[in-house]
């Protein structure tokens, strides 16, 4: 039992490039979310899946997509990054009857330049 | 607006003193109350809940909270600090528009010294 796992762990990218992080778990959650971490602003929430093939954005949605064709993953995708988007990325999954319980990935440190 | 905040950045306290971690939340309705816990380059490990009854919740790792709605706090606490306790603390509220997503503070920073 994996958990929660994350790839890339690490990422380095030019502005204007584009990338994809994966989130993958094997434990038969319904809800998915991705969250991005920086000093002093705790977590936010970046976009959000309730289930298979549905998405909803969250706080901060503007300049990422997501999608989740597959109930164990859940794709990030930032088609131009941009320097504003260096930050720690994490993938979370909580079943949908106790989804205030979120298990978390080891996270994606991601740095644009 | 549902919200917690998070009134100290940094906590340092003495292995074997007491600890207290503060939290105080704005939300419409019935709280659901969290805390988690964030160890050097991991992800968030769930801690423990408050959604009804007793307002001394027990934990993970020892750790436990007491919810105050007069003062509409959370605070978490623990008897007798651990060097391994040294980690960022986590408040966090699920809107009460929303049973999908919750709402996190900005953190604490615990750190316990030999």
């Amino acid at each position: 039992n994996a958990g929660v796992t994350q790839t890339p762990k690490f990422r380095v990218l030019k502005t204007g490039q584009s990338m994809t992080l994966l989130c993958a778990q094997d434990m038969n959650h319904e809800y998915m979310y991705w969250y991005r971490q920086d000093p002093g602003m705790g977590l936010r929430l970046i976009h959000y899946s309730v289930g298979e093939g549905t998405t909803a954005k969250g706080e901060v949605p503007d300049g990422y997509n997501v999608s989740r064709l597959k109930k164990q993953n859940f794709l990030l995708g930032l088609e131009s990054a941009a320097p504003s988007q260096t930050s720690v990325y994490f993938c979370a999954s909580s079943y949908k009857r106790s989804s205030y319980e979120q298990y978390f990935g080891p996270g994606t440190r991601l740095t644009v330049t | 607006a549902q919200s917690v905040a998070q009134p100290e950045d940094q906590v340092n306290v003495a292995e074997g003193n007491p600890l207290t971690v503060k939290c105080t939340y704005s939300v419409s309705g019935n709280p659901y109350l969290f805390w988690y816990v964030q160890y050097p380059n991991r992800g968030l490990q769930f801690l423990l809940k408050y959604i009804t009854g007793d307002n001394l919740v027990k934990g993970s790792y020892g750790f436990e909270a007491e919810f105050n709605k007069s003062q509409t706090s959370f605070h978490l606490k623990k008897p007798s600090a651990l060097v391994s306790d040294s980690a960022l603390y986590f408040c966090a509220v699920r809107p009460y528009s929303s049973a999908s997503k919750i709402i996190f503070g900005s953190g604490t920073r615990l750190s316990i010294r030999p």
